[in-house]
């Protein structure tokens, strides 16, 4: 069972609107990675949060953002949403540890009509 | 940009053969490659490979990596049909702390009875 909890599982929005993601770390992780995945492709990044700060992003634009709190939660946000931001939507904690692998959630699957 | 590139796409095996699945990458400042088995939604974690030439094994799966070739293998013997899943190879770079994880489109594997 993972420990990296995302919520909602589903979600449908409607063009031009916004949405938030919310994601959950597991115990003891404090970074945070965002990653959008298309049907039939990989997952591609789109940022990573450690301790409250962005700590890199992927070729996505402005009017993806987030954050992360204090517990090392975070949220992933998408203003002006377009059809192609269809996609399932993947958190991933991790520890800076020497057995690094990534933790991943179930996902948010978002569908834009 | 950090690349991968997975083969084959798809397969099509019948239970009790044996696979092996292509990963290979180009990445600036190698420091990791990763397995994982995506089913449903969220991708679980099999195996991270640092070193060339040593095996990791959990039990009929194992994989290799391969640092001059720039390339791994994942292998699974006598398949079962709960072994049907996307594989996703990623690379993670050495990029001091900042941890861009790069996945490759995956191979579907489809294990018929």
């Amino acid at each position: 069972e993972t420990g990296v909890t995302q919520s909602p599982t589903h979600l449908i929005k409607t063009r031009g609107q916004q949405v938030t993601l919310r994601c959950s770390s597991q115990s003891g992780h404090n970074t945070v990675s965002w990653y959008q995945q298309a049907l039939g492709q990989g997952p591609q990044f789109i940022f990573q949060y450690y301790r409250e700060e962005e700590n890199g992003r992927g070729n996505f634009p402005p009017r993806f953002s987030g954050l992360q709190f204090p517990n090392y939660s975070s949220e992933l946000n998408v203003n002006a949403l377009e059809l192609d931001d269809s996609a399932l939507y993947l958190c991933a904690s991790s520890g800076l540890t020497e057995n690094y692998g990534y933790t991943f959630g179930s996902g948010t699957r978002l569908t834009v009509v | 940009e950090d690349k991968v590139v997975q083969s084959p796409l798809s397969l099509v095996v019948h239970e009790g053969d044996t696979v092996t699945l292509n990963c290979s990458y180009e990445v600036t400042n190698f420091r990791s490659l990763l397995w994982y088995k995506q089913e449903k939604k969220a991708p679980t974690f099999l195996f991270m490979l640092t070193s060339s030439g040593i095996e990791k094994k959990s039990g009929r799966l194992s994989s290799i990596l391969d640092k001059k070739e720039l390339s791994s293998i994942l292998n699974i013997t006598a398949t079962q049909t709960g072994d049907s899943a996307i594989y996703l190879c990623a690379v993670v770079p050495n990029s001091g702390g900042y941890q861009k994880v790069t996945f490759g489109t995956g191979t579907k594997l489809q294990v018929i009875p």
